[in-house]
């Protein structure tokens, strides 16, 4: 069993649809992020959560520390959104990361 | 600009050869990871260091070896003894502290000739 779990796997939306993916995990943690990975491989972090909300632009993210769960919303959703979005978490027993298998999102015009 | 350098983006290893992937940064971040990414699972950690000529295996370590002799760099040498070494490979790096995300680089695609 995988310790972070997202859904969906795949995810296909309209443009101006309003998106949510869902992190769970099963470990202590000290840290949750939020990574999107474009076509070409490249990372990028777009959130770091240890509590509550956090807002970027369109992005929201939450995190419910006492359910185990995470999810990151967006907004008005863009074609230019279409990624892969990755959920890692750091436990809190040494430095290890853990991932997530990713959720593909494709945004139709 | 500060950032996470990998090279080559792509990369060819004939059976029985040895293949070294390049990470270098300029972020000044004491800490890198190295992650192997196959459809379908999640990133796995190869070997991570802390600090220079210090380093730690990670979950999938056989097969792979790693030096921390500068702390901009951390290659990567995947040996003949990993058998299956098609992969597309991460390298990040991250700042002391526990609420310090890692910084990614574009990553490194190994195929098998």
């Amino acid at each position: 069993k995988n310790e972070v779990e997202q859904s969906p796997q795949n995810l296909t939306a309209q443009e101006g649809e309003f998106i949510t993916i869902n992190c769970s995990y099963s470990v202590g943690i000290s840290a949750l992020h939020w990574l999107q990975q474009h076509p070409g491989g490249g990372i990028v972090s777009l959130f770091m959560l240890s509590s509550g909300k956090k807002k970027h632009g369109r992005l929201i993210a939450t995190i419910n520390i006492q359910e185990k769960h995470s999810s990151l919303h967006i907004t008005a959703s863009h074609p230019r959104d279409s990624a892969v979005y990755i959920c890692a978490v750091r436990s809190n027993t040494g430095n290890q990361f853990y991932f997530g298998t990713g959720t593909s999102l494709t945004v139709i015009p | 600009d500060g950032g996470i350098t990998q090279s080559p983006k792509y990369l060819f290893r004939k059976e029985g050869q040895n293949v070294t992937l390049s990470c270098e940064q300029n972020l000044n971040h004491d800490a890198m990871y190295w992650y192997r990414q196959d459809p379908g699972q999640g990133l796995r950690l190869i070997y991570y260091s802390q600090i220079v000529n210090d380093f730690q295996k990670g979950d999938i370590a056989e097969g792979y070896s790693v030096s921390r002799e500068k702390k901009e760099s951390f290659p990567l040498t995947v040996t003949s003894a990993q058998k299956n070494p098609t992969a597309f490979y991460l390298c990040a790096s991250r700042p002391q502290g526990s609420y310090q995300p890692q910084h990614f680089g574009d990553g490194t695609r190994l195929s098998i000739l």
